[in-house]
């Protein structure tokens, strides 16, 4: 088993770029998450899906659209990156809503 | 709302020393989750325990140990025999119910992390 896999691991993007976090698990999770860690403000959730085709919003929305076409992949898009984007990006799985959440080991995003 | 307050933010001990790190938390729900991760210097994202409302056993796993107390909202973590390889900053999590009632919510609500550093 991979676990929760997220790729890539850096990437610099300039503003008003889009582009697309991958993220994938292989343990038939129904419930999938993003969530962004910046310095002072812990992890903050983003958006959720708990199951294929069903998504929804977080915390920290916008800026961000997500679609869940399989159980396996749930990929965070960027429509126009800003610098207020800059952070770590982790991906996280669980069996349910409730269980435990296995994370991915994160993407680092830097926007200038 | 639902909150987490880790109030070290710093922690410095030498090795083979027991270290506790606290964790507080606030919530309206009757039932909930409490976890602990690990965030180790490459930075990924290690589940160390879960544990529900209705449990307050404690539990013990190899050096580490966890003490639930619903009395006073604190589930407390102790590293016994501290190593090198136990820095690292660990954050407390709560799971948090839907704004609108129902399941389908699995947002967890992290506390600010305490970064523990271990001396050889």
């Amino acid at each position: 088993n991979a676990g929760v896999t997220q790729t890539p691991k850096f990437q610099v993007l300039k503003t008003g770029q889009s582009m697309t976090l991958q993220c994938a698990q292989d343990m038939n999770h129904e419930y999938m998450s993003w969530y962004r860690q910046d310095p002072g403000m812990g992890l903050r959730l983003i958006h959720y899906s708990v199951g294929a085709g069903i998504t929804d919003q977080g915390e920290v929305p916008n800026g961000y659209n997500v679609s869940r076409s399989t159980t396996e992949d749930f990929p965070l898009r960027l429509l126009s990156a800003a610098p207020s984007q800059t952070s770590v990006y982790f991906c996280a799985s669980s069996y349910s809503p409730r269980g435990t959440q296995y994370f991915g080991p994160g993407t680092r995003l830097t926007v200038l | 709302a639902q909150k987490v307050t880790q109030a070290q933010t710093e922690i410095s001990v030498v090795e083979k020393e027991d270290v506790t790190l606290d964790c507080v938390y606030e919530t309206r729900d009757t039932t909930y989750y409490l976890f602990w991760y690990k965030q180790p210097p490459s930075g990924e994202l290690v589940f160390l325990i879960r544990r529900n409302s209705f449990d307050e056993q404690n539990e013990i796993s190899g050096r580490y140990s966890w003490n639930f107390q619903k009395s006073t909202s604190s589930f407390n973590f102790t590293i016994t025999a501290s190593q090198v390889v136990d820095s690292a900053v660990y954050f407390c999590a709560l799971s948090e119910p839907a704004p609108g009632g129902g399941t389908s919510y699995g947002k967890l609500t992290f506390g600010q992390g305490t970064i523990l550093t271990v001396h050889p």
